[in-house]
């Protein structure tokens, strides 16, 4: 299995770009999570999804969007990218309450 | 509101110490307690996982401990490695699975 995969894994978007955070998971789990990580700070949940088709809003989610078409991916999207979006995007999937896997990062920067 | 605080943020030990690193949870309600470790550049991995019913766990040189009762967790390293040097993470998780609470994390460095 290759686990969690995300893409890209760095990227510098101008201020009022958009861009897409893709996630993929090849564990067929139900849950699947989009978090940020700003220096120095610990992890705060954006969206996070309990099957294809429903996602619900986690801690900090404004300026982010989601969709879970599919088991296997959970893009996030950045519209209209500010200077507080840069931070480094974890994406993670779980069986149920199971633990987490999470995936390499992506680090955003938004100049 | 759900909170977890860690103890201390940052911590440098001499390769072949023991340490231990504290997590302290308000979750409710309350599911199981998670560390994860986080290498620098990298995603957080698993350590252990621990139930409200669990008072310690090992997973090799690491031993977690959890006290229901005082909502308080640590983390016991034992004869550290330099590949020990990273963040290690405190989660609380609630009894639905869907929503954890990260503490900031301690950032260990072993030196040799």
């Amino acid at each position: 299995n290759a686990g969690v995969t995300q893409t890209p894994k760095f990227r510098i978007l101008k201020i009022g770009q958009s861009m897409t955070l893709q996630c993929a998971q090849d564990m067929n789990h139900n849950y699947m999570y989009w978090y940020r990580q700003d220096p120095g700070m610990g992890l705060k949940l954006i969206y996070y999804s309990v099957g294809a088709g429903i996602t619900d809003k986690g801690e900090v989610p404004n300026g982010y969007n989601v969709s879970r078409s599919t088991t296997e991916d959970f893009p996030l999207r950045l519209e209209l990218a500010a200077p507080s979006q840069t931070s480094v995007y974890f994406c993670a999937s779980s069986a149920f309450t199971r633990e987490q896997y999470f995936g390499p990062g992506t680090r955003l920067t938004v100049t | 509101k759900n909170q977890v605080e860690q103890s201390p943020q940052s911590l440098i030990i001499l390769e072949g110490k023991n340490c231990t690193l504290q997590c302290n949870y308000t979750v409710s309600p309350f599911s199981n307690l998670r560390w994860y470790k986080q290498d620098t550049g990298r995603g957080p991995v698993s350590l252990t996982i621990m139930t409200f019913s669990e008072n310690t766990k090992s997973n090799g040189r690491y031993t977690a401990t959890l006290d229901a009762d005082t909502k308080q967790s640590s983390l016991h390293i034992t004869a550290s490695q330099l590949s020990d040097s990273a963040s290690y993470i405190c989660v609380g998780i609630n009894n639905a699975g869907n929503m954890l609470t990260f503490g900031g994390g301690t950032r260990l460095m072993v030196k040799p």
